[in-house]
């Protein structure tokens, strides 16, 4: 148990619906980052928050959106689906480095999304 | 660019039968490189960081190697068990941030 808790562990919605997925850091660790895997782009970084504040954006879609709230959780809203946003949704921690230099993350088991 | 390239893509073993996965990686100062482990439909579990060429880890079976353009990871006498993907990470600059790329991963199965 990497101690980064993910909800929801599976959902199915259909296209052009919006989906919130929620993510707690393993305790005390201030980074969240959010990755996307699927099958034939293996995992991809999409955002990266430190301490509630954005650091640093990836590939992520301006459909897509994040927030890190003052009790570090993080939330990735994912809106106007298509079937190609299906994929695994990973989150990450690390500790109290805001530049992120050195530090071991560590992922969730991930929110698995199928559009339909 | 920062680069991070895993080879084989994948690699069948016999049970017992050692070999070695590779990550070549082009960045410009390393701060880290990181091995995981990623069993289907999970997340990928860390299993070493390397800092400076000529670190070695160990874990069971598992030691990870580093120089100055690659890692490897050495799979001593592997069982069915360690069947897996395994995923190589490099921190790379980013905005104000060091986000760790990943590789595509070698996937390992090992018959017994």
């Amino acid at each position: 148990d990497s101690g980064v808790t993910q909800t929801p562990k599976h959902l199915i919605t259909a296209t052009g619906q919006r989906v919130t997925l929620r993510c707690s850091p393993r305790s005390g660790d201030l980074s969240v980052y959010w990755y996307q895997q699927s099958l034939d782009q293996g995992l991809q970084f999409l955002i990266h928050y430190y301490n509630g504040e954005e650091r640093a954006k990836g590939n992520i879609l301006e459909r897509f959106s994040a927030q890190q709230f003052p009790d570090l959780h993080s939330e990735l809203n994912l809106s106007s689906l298509e079937l190609g946003d299906s994929a695994l949704y990973f989150c990450a921690s690390s500790g109290r480095s805001g530049t992120g230099s050195g530090n071991t993350i560590y992922f969730g088991e991930g929110s698995w999304l199928t559009v339909v | 660019e920062d680069q991070v390239t895993q080879s084989p893509e994948a690699l069948r073993l016999q049970e017992g039968e050692s070999s070695s996965l590779n990550c070549s990686y082009t960045v410009s100062g390393l701060r880290g490189l990181f091995w995981y482990r990623q069993d289907p439909g999970k997340g990928p579990e860390f299993l070493f960081t390397l800092y400076s060429a000529g670190e070695e880890k160990e874990k069971e079976r598992l030691k990870a190697t580093l120089t100055k353009k690659e890692s490897f990871l050495h799979i001593t006498a592997p069982k069915p068990e360690d069947s897996a993907t395994y995923l190589c990470a490099v921190p790379g600059l980013s905005g104000g941030s060091y986000i760790p790329t990943f590789g595509r991963g070698t996937s390992l199965i090992v018959h017994p």
